[in-house]
């Protein structure tokens, strides 16, 4: 089955609010893990990744986390934009050794009131 | 050119039709991938290719059949294809030996009617 899920489909902000989007994955062995953007006609646009030897990564604007203990992974944008508007997945690399399989959610739908 | 480029951008073909879809990478990376993208449905990986050699095949029908005559360029050659396989078809590309990040292209809207 899949091993990586989000735990809402949709989330709406506020212009200027933080957004925190959630992903639980299930394979304790997954050494890599990577969150995209995709809006609407475009491919998936990389956005930040992360290896299991760090728990803290941050990039402009944005910050993912992780926490091997409980297996979830957290994306956070800062003052959340309009253009931030998009579904966001993340994915995970079950297998370790080199191999570049990337397992997917199922995404979620971010919304930015104005 | 610059990034992942896809080939064409829509597509409509009937079940007996026998169509590609080319992708092409400007991004000096040594893997390209095939991914399938249906409506409320995760990701799918169909193939991925590392030096133009497949490495993976995920359980693809045969209907779906890849072809990567060199690091660059990236092939998917569809027959005999059914309603059901209407989705986005995404192209990727990244550096090997992984993992790495993938960048993708635009994908290939396809309607199969």
């Amino acid at each position: 089955g899949e091993s990586v899920g989000l735990h809402l489909p949709t989330l709406s902000v506020q212009e200027g609010d933080n957004s925190i989007i959630n992903c639980a994955y299930s394979n304790s062995a997954s050494d890599y893990f990577i969150w995209y953007k995709q809006e609407s006609g475009k491919g998936p646009q990389f956005i930040i990744d992360i290896r299991s030897n760090m728990d803290k990564r941050q990039g402009q604007r944005v910050t993912v986390l992780l926490n091997k203990t409980v297996k979830h992974l957290s994306l956070q944008i800062a003052a959340t934009q309009p253009g931030d508007s998009a579904v966001y997945f993340c994915a995970e690399n079950p297998i370790q050794g080199g191999s570049e399989k990337l397992v997917f959610g199922k995404g979620t739908k971010l919304t930015v009131n104005p | 050119e610059t990034g992942v480029t896809q080939t064409p951008r829509h597509l409509v073909m009937g079940m007996t039709n026998k169509k590609s879809l080319k992708c092409e990478q400007h991004l000096g990376h040594n893997a390209m991938y095939w991914y399938k993208q249906s409506a409320k449905k995760p990701l799918e990986l169909m193939f991925v290719y590392s030096l133009e050699e497949r490495v993976e095949n995920n359980s693809v029908p045969s209907r779906f059949s890849p072809e990567c005559p060199n690091s660059s360029h990236l092939f998917l050659h569809l027959h005999t294809l059914q309603p059901e396989d209407s989705a986005l078809y995404l192209c990727a590309s990244s550096h090997r030996p992984g993992p790495y990040e993938q960048y993708f292209g635009p994908g290939t809207r396809l309607t199969v009617t």
